[in-house]
C-alpha cells in the first residue's frame, strides 16, 4: 500500500531565505508524484508533478522538486521565498503499474514566511 | 474560464439535518472526487466517480451520499448519520480516473454543525 509522509508539519522561514519541504513516500510499484499548494480557505492548486524523465522538476512560482528513487523522496525547494508563499503544501502520490487512480495525500506542511 | 465551483462557501447545519454541497465543473472531465479535510490530517477521499451514473465509496464514505446524473455535476449529501461532519469539503476533477492525471480542485465548502 502507498503512503506519504511529510516530515515537517510547520516550517517558519524568513523572507528571501531558501526553503525545503520534505516528502517521503512508500510504494511497491513505480509512482507519479505531485506537490499542491493551498492558500487559506481555498482549494488546492498544482505546483508541479513528476511523471517520468528528469528527476528535477520545475513548477510554478519558482518552486522545484527532486525525485530520488533510492531514498523514496520528493522534496520541494525554493531558493528565495516571499511573504506570498505562506500557505499549506501537500505532497501526493499515485501508483503507475496498476492503473491506479487513487491519489494519496500527505498531511501537509504549513509554510510561514516572516518579514 | 474553465474550473470547478462549489457552493455554498460556508454552511451551517443543525444536528440531525441532511445538507447537500454542490460541485460543478466545466472542464469536461470524466472523473470527479469529494474529499474531507481536517486540520493536520491531509485529504481523505469520501466518494469518487469515473463516469455519469457511476460512483464508488472512498475511505470514509459512511454518513455521506452522492449522485452523478450529469457529467458536470457531483453533489455530496452529508446525512445525519455522519457523526462528526464539521470539516472543510473539497471537490475535485481530473481528465480520467487513472493516473497520471492531476486533480483540479474547487474552492471548498466549510461545514459547521451547530
Amino acid at each position: 500500500a502507498q503512503s506519504v509522509t511529510q516530515l515537517d508539519s510547520q516550517v517558519p522561514v524568513f523572507e528571501e531565505a531558501p526553503v525545503e519541504l520534505r516528502c517521503n513516500y512508500s510504494s511497491s510499484v513505480s509512482v507519479y508524484l505531485f506537490w499542491y499548494v493551498q492558500y487559506p480557505n481555498q482549494g488546492l492548486q498544482l505546483l508541479l508533478k513528476y511523471l517520468s524523465g528528469s528527476t528535477l522538476v520545475k513548477g510554478i512560482n519558482g518552486f522545484e522538486a527532486e525525485f530520488n528513487k533510492s531514498q523514496t523522496s520528493f522534496h520541494l525547494r525554493k531558493p528565495s521565498v516571499h511573504i506570498s508563499d505562506t500557505a499549506e503544501y501537500f505532497c501526493a502520490v499515485s501508483d503507475q503499474n496498476t492503473g491506479g487512480f487513487k491519489t494519496i495525500f500527505g498531511a501537509g506542511t504549513r509554510l510561514f514566511v516572516k518579514a | 474560464d474553465g474550473g470547478i465551483t462549489q457552493s455554498p462557501k460556508y454552511l451551517f447545519r443543525k444536528e440531525g439535518q441532511n445538507v447537500t454541497l454542490s460541485c460543478e465543473q466545466n472542464l469536461n472531465h470524466d472523473a470527479m472526487y469529494w474529499y474531507r479535510q481536517d486540520p493536520g490530517q491531509g485529504l481523505r477521499l469520501i466518494y469518487y466517480s469515473q463516469i455519469v451514473n457511476d460512483f464508488q465509496k472512498g475511505d470514509i464514505a459512511e454518513g455521506y451520499s452522492v449522485s452523478r446524473e450529469k457529467k458536470e455535476s457531483f453533489p455530496l449529501t452529508v446525512t445525519s448519520a455522519q457523526k462528526n461532519p464539521t470539516a472543510f469539503y473539497l471537490c475535485a476533477s481530473s481528465i480520467a480516473l487513472v493516473s497520471p492525471y492531476e486533480q483540479f480542485f474547487g474552492p471548498g465548502t466549510r461545514l459547521t454543525v451547530l
